[in-house]
């Protein structure tokens, strides 16, 4: 089974930060995987797709790289309503999908 | 505009069957590309994907839950059923049903979530 391990677990930023969280999964999936965003007490909401590709309405701020097994979640400017979990999703392995641990982006 | 919306016990006891219902609409689950998914998520903890149906009834499942899980779909009704057998305390969750995004197996529209409890 393809495991997912994301990292930091947690982060503390200030509003304007650039903010990196990086997965990494343990063989290769291509660009099979997606970035979440979730605030407490709510459904996750889809950011980024295919790797790279910006989910309709997420602003711009937000931002997607890697291929194989490293994988990078950008947020260019932080905002305060940025401030949440963020999960990634892997989907090449079939038949398993696989999210990783989450990273909490916290007020510094 | 796509909706879902999970429903069923709130509380149950270890060792019975667990079902939940998704009620969904906004598209069809007859539609080629078209999925619904189940996640979960226990109190303070990660998500974790259980099963995923497809519009041709194709199903995917958690490998490690695979034995306890069955994942149904009703068409005409606009639902999906998954069901859990054997539960347990550690099945205390979030139960979330979500669309599956087309040509993808990401997960672009959620529902809001159920809190199953399993205690005795």
């Amino acid at each position: 089974a393809i495991r997912i391990t994301q990292s930091p677990s947690s982060l503390s930023a200030s509003t304007g930060d650039r903010v990196t969280i990086t997965c990494r999964a343990s063989q290769g999936i291509s660009s099979y995987l997606a970035w979440y965003q979730q605030k407490p007490g709510k459904a996750p909401k889809l950011l980024i797709y295919a790797a790279s590709t910006l989910q309709s309405g997420v602003p711009s701020r937000f931002s997607g790289s890697g291929s194989g097994t490293d994988f990078t979640l950008t947020i260019s400017c932080l905002q305060s309503e940025d401030f949440a979990t963020y999960y990634c999703q892997q989907y090449y392995s079939y038949p398993q999908l696989t999210f990783g641990g989450g990273t909490k982006v916290e007020i510094k | 505009q796509i909706t879902l919306k999970e429903s069923g016990p709130t509380l149950v006891k270890p060792t019975q069957t667990l079902t939940l219902t998704c009620t969904f609409s906004g598209f069809s689950l007859s539609t080629s590309g078209v999925g619904v998914g189940w996640i979960r998520q226990p109190p303070g903890k990660a998500l974790e994907w259980l099963a995923l149906i497809y519009w041709n009834d194709d199903k995917r499942y958690s490998p490690s839950l695979k034995s306890r899980l069955t994942i149904t779909k009703d068409t005409s009704k606009n639902q999906v059923v998954l069901t859990m057998t054997n539960m347990d305390p550690v099945d205390t969750a979030t139960y979330y049903c979500a669309h599956r995004l087309r040509g993808d197996d990401s997960f672009d529209y959620w529902g809001q979530g159920t809190l199953v409890t399993v205690s005795s």
